[in-house]
This record gives structure tokens, sequence and C-alpha cells, in this order.
């Protein structure tokens, strides 16, 4: 079945350093792929996505490419800030699977200090 | 963007009652609604699928008929959960969407942190 693979947490990063969030994934079809970030006491937010190979998704200076070469759609930022605290959730939805059902990773929590 | 709202945001209750969480999309109609299920510091794992008017399609290992889903209208779902024992205790998370298209936006609620005694 599909699955999303993120690194582990806590990450703690002092403001304006640049951040990475692994994610990688096995689907059986063309997956779709997202970044949702959940701020504290808050729901999911769709944060930024792709949709096929080497798409780039990017919002509020996040960037991720879908690498279909290494089933990979790692997040990026060039400078933290402390309001980026959060946790970060890859996700995939499968055409395959029809609809757009999502499956989540395990989620990343970023800790950004001053 | 679209907000969608969950309630209560937390509830107690004893062994052997039923609780029932509601979830609404405040400003567009959902025609399809999911029920998330967040373990600590695990991922959000789907338990079901809801279209509106239609009976909701759970995922393999969700008993349907002790978590009991209403998609009644295109801006509320409710989620009871029957006869609730402390290993149901978690977080459940609502998501409501304007459409099944695959790239289409799922916006969540907030969520609502059960507790069962």
């Amino acid at each position: 079945g599909d699955s999303v693979t993120q690194m582990e947490g806590p990450v703690t990063l002092s403001e304006e350093a640049f951040l990475t969030i692994n994610c990688t994934y096995t689907a059986t079809g063309y997956p779709s792929l997202f970044w949702y970030v959940q701020y504290p006491g808050e729901g999911l937010q769709l944060l930024l996505k792709a949709t096929k190979a080497d798409d780039k998704g990017s919002n509020k200076g996040f960037e991720a490419t879908y690498r279909k070469e290494t089933t990979s759609f790692h997040l990026e930022k060039g400078s933290v800030q402390v309001s980026d605290s959060a946790v970060y959730f890859c996700a995939l939805s499968d055409r395959s699977g029809g609809g757009n059902k999502l499956t989540f990773g395990t989620g990343t929590q970023l800790k950004v200090e001053l | 963007g679209a907000v969608v709202s969950q309630h209560p945001s937390r509830v107690i209750c004893k062994s052997g009652t039923s609780v029932k969480i509601e979830c609404r999309s405040l400003d567009f109609q959902a025609t399809t609604m999911f029920w998330y299920r967040q373990f600590p510091k695990q991922s959000l794992m789907l338990m079901a699928t809801s279209n509106e008017g239609s009976k909701a399609t759970y995922e393999q290992g969700v008993e349907k008929d002790k978590f009991l889903i209403n998609h009644a209208s295109l801006t509320l779902s409710t989620l009871t959960v029957t006869s609730a024992h402390p290993e149901d205790s978690s977080f459940y998370i609502c998501s409501a969407s304007r459409s099944t298209i695959i790239t289409d936006t799922q916006y969540f609620g907030p969520g609502t942190r059960l507790t069962v005694l």
C-alpha cells in the first residue's frame, strides 16, 4: 500500500537558518504530493502541493520539488522564522485509489529559536 | 481560506457511553468529508470517507458499528463513538473537500480530544 516516511523530529533551528525536512513515499500509482502544517492549537493547513513529477510547490518561502526518480518531496526554506514553529506533515493522494484520500507521514515538529 | 470547525474541542466521558463529534464547513459546501484519528506522535490515520447523502466508506480495520458517521448535509458531518472504551481515547480530526478530485484541497478542522475514563 501507499506510505509516507518523514524524518523524525523535533528539529530545532535558530532563526534565519536553512531548513530541510525529508519526505519519501511509496505509491502504486501516480500520486499528488502535499505538505501540511499544523500550528499549535490549530487544524492542519495546506502549505503547498505538487501534482506531477518535477513540479515545484511553493508558499510562504517554503518549497518542495516532486522527484519521481528518488520518490521524494523534501521541504525546504532558506531562512526560518520563529513563527514557522509548527508540526509539518508530508502526504500523498494516489490517483489509482480514486478520489482524494490522503496518506500522511508521522509529522515533523519544527522549533525555531531566537 | 475555507474554514472547518469541530465541536466539541475536548470531551471526557465514562466508559460505555456514546459521544458525538460534529464537523462543519462554515463557508463552503463539502461534497466529501473525512474522519481521521491521530495517536500521540503518530500520523493521522484515515477512518472513513463520507459523501453527502451516502453511506460512509470505512477503512480496513475500522468498526463501522462503533464509529457511526452521518453526512446529512453539505456542511455537516457527525462522528458518533458508540459504547466508548478507554482504548477509544484519541484525537479525532475531520476534513472537508469541495469535491473528490484528487488535487482538490482538504480543509481540516482543529480536532477533538476524546478521553474515555
